[in-house]
């Protein structure tokens, strides 16, 4: 299977919250990122959290990790029609460089 | 502070013919990367380099080849476009023990 996975989409409506899944199969991962893509534009880094966290606050945005279960998720607070964009979920493997990708979720905030 | 520029941003070739997309960054990074970027699939590591002189082999190499001569520049050559290699590519690179990644905004091109 797939290293990294992500459901496809998500609906919200403004000023909800919206929850983003990620799962990974890699107990090695040492980081684990957000990226944020809006159309037409490259990859813009919302944040990241290093294995041996639970949890990361960056003012709207919550990281949760949990490592038993390799899951990953974004909580984005108050949720704005800017946020409307593909989030990707990404790791880095212990020894290695490179980041793997999931294949994006597509959140849509309706007003 | 340009961070890391990618040219062309948009390219339609042919069948056949060749290419070079060049990626360049002003950060000083040891490692640079190129990605893919299709449809429903996330992005994918075609080569990477993690110091001038030196490349190696991603996830989908074929197809591909790199080259990093100066350390500021990482060149990503398609010898014989195929209608395959229609995607969008990017670019990325990141300092040596810094996880911090960053990206080029990206090459679109499509192969007829």
């Amino acid at each position: 299977g797939e290293d990294v996975e992500q459901s496809l989409f998500l609906s919200v409506r403004e000023g909800d919250s919206s929850v983003i899944n990620c799962t990974y199969t890699d107990s090695s991962s040492t980081y684990l990122y957000w990226y944020k893509q809006e159309p037409g534009a490259g990859l813009q880094l919302l944040t990241y959290i290093f294995s041996n966290m639970d949890m990361k606050q960056d003012q709207r945005l919550t990281v949760l990790l949990n490592k038993k279960d390799k899951h990953l998720s974004l909580r984005i607070a108050d949720t704005q029609t800017g946020d409307s964009a593909i989030y990707f979920c990404a790791e880095v493997k212990e020894g290695r460089r490179a980041l793997t990708f999931g294949s994006g979720t597509r959140l849509q905030v309706q007003p | 502070n340009a961070g890391v520029t990618q040219t062309p941003k948009f390219r339609v070739l042919k069948t056949g013919q060749s290419m070079t997309l060049l990626c360049a960054q002003d950060m000083n990074h040891e490692y640079m990367y190129w990605y893919r970027q299709d449809p429903g699939m996330g992005l994918r590591l075609i080569h990477y380099s993690v110091g001038e002189g030196t490349t190696a082999k991603g996830e989908v190499p074929d197809g591909y080849n790199v080259s990093r001569l100066k350390k500021q520049n990482f060149l990503l050559g398609l010898e014989s476009a195929a209608p395959s290699q229609t995607s969008v590519y990017f670019c990325a690179s990141n300092i040596q023990g810094n996880y911090g990644y960053t990206f080029g905004s990206g090459t679109r091109l499509t192969v007829v």
